[in-house]
């Protein structure tokens, strides 16, 4: 039981590219959600999903796209990378009833 | 609108003294409160759940409807609790997460 898996674990981009973090789980949860980790702001919610088809925008949602074409799999796509997308992103899944299981987290550096 | 607020940045206590981390939120319905623990680059774990009642690591909080708070209280620190910790607010389809207070044990 791997859990919420987080592919890659470090990247470095350049202003202006684009990339996708990868979040995977295998318990069968619903829910699954996005947040970036930045000093003194704590977790800020980027998107979540209900369930296989359905997004929604979080607080900050601007400069990410997300997708849920399956249960298990809730990819964070960076369309244009810039430096204030310089952060800790973090993956976690839940069931409707239950606390959040966090993934291991993508430690994202935008130069 | 859905709100945690943790008002300490940091909190510094000494080993064996008691610890209280305070939790406010805001929110108009029937809330489900967590706290997470975030030891030095590790991933979040689940450390309390309002509606379990549970004990872990000698932590207790207890959901106060009257002042909503829900704050994180251990009698007795130990120099292993040092790590960062996050109150989170259930609403209906996302959670949020408060800014965290770091908690420093001191020898």
């Amino acid at each position: 039981n791997a859990g919420v898996t987080q592919t890659p674990k470090f990247q470095v981009l350049k202003t202006g590219q684009s990339m996708t973090l990868q979040c995977a789980q295998d318990m069968n949860h619903e829910y699954m959600s996005w947040y970036r980790q930045d000093p003194g702001m704590g977790l800020r919610l980027i998107h979540y999903s209900v369930g296989a088809g359905i997004t929604d925008q979080g607080e900050v949602p601007n400069g990410y796209n997300v997708s849920r074409s399956t249960t298990e799999d809730f990819p964070l796509r960076l369309l244009s990378a810039a430096p204030s997308q310089t952060s800790v992103y973090f993956c976690a899944s839940r069931r409707r009833d239950s606390g959040y299981t966090f993934g291991s987290g993508t430690r994202l550096t935008v130069v | 609108a859905q709100r945690v607020t943790q008002p300490e940045k940091l909190l510094s206590v000494f080993k064996g003294a008691p610890v209280e981390l305070k939790c406010n939120y805001s929110y108009s319905g029937s809330p489900e409160l967590f706290w997470y623990v975030q030891y030095s680059r590790q991933r979040l774990q689940l450390l309390l759940r309002h509606i379990s009642r549970e004990s872990i690591k000698g932590f207790t909080a207890d959901l106060n409807k009257g002042e909503t708070s829900f704050h994180l209280k251990k009698p007795f620190a130990q120099e292993e609790d040092s790590a960062m910790y996050y109150c989170a607010l259930s609403g209906l389809d996302k959670i949020i997460f408060g800014k965290g207070t770091r908690l420093h044990i001191l020898p």
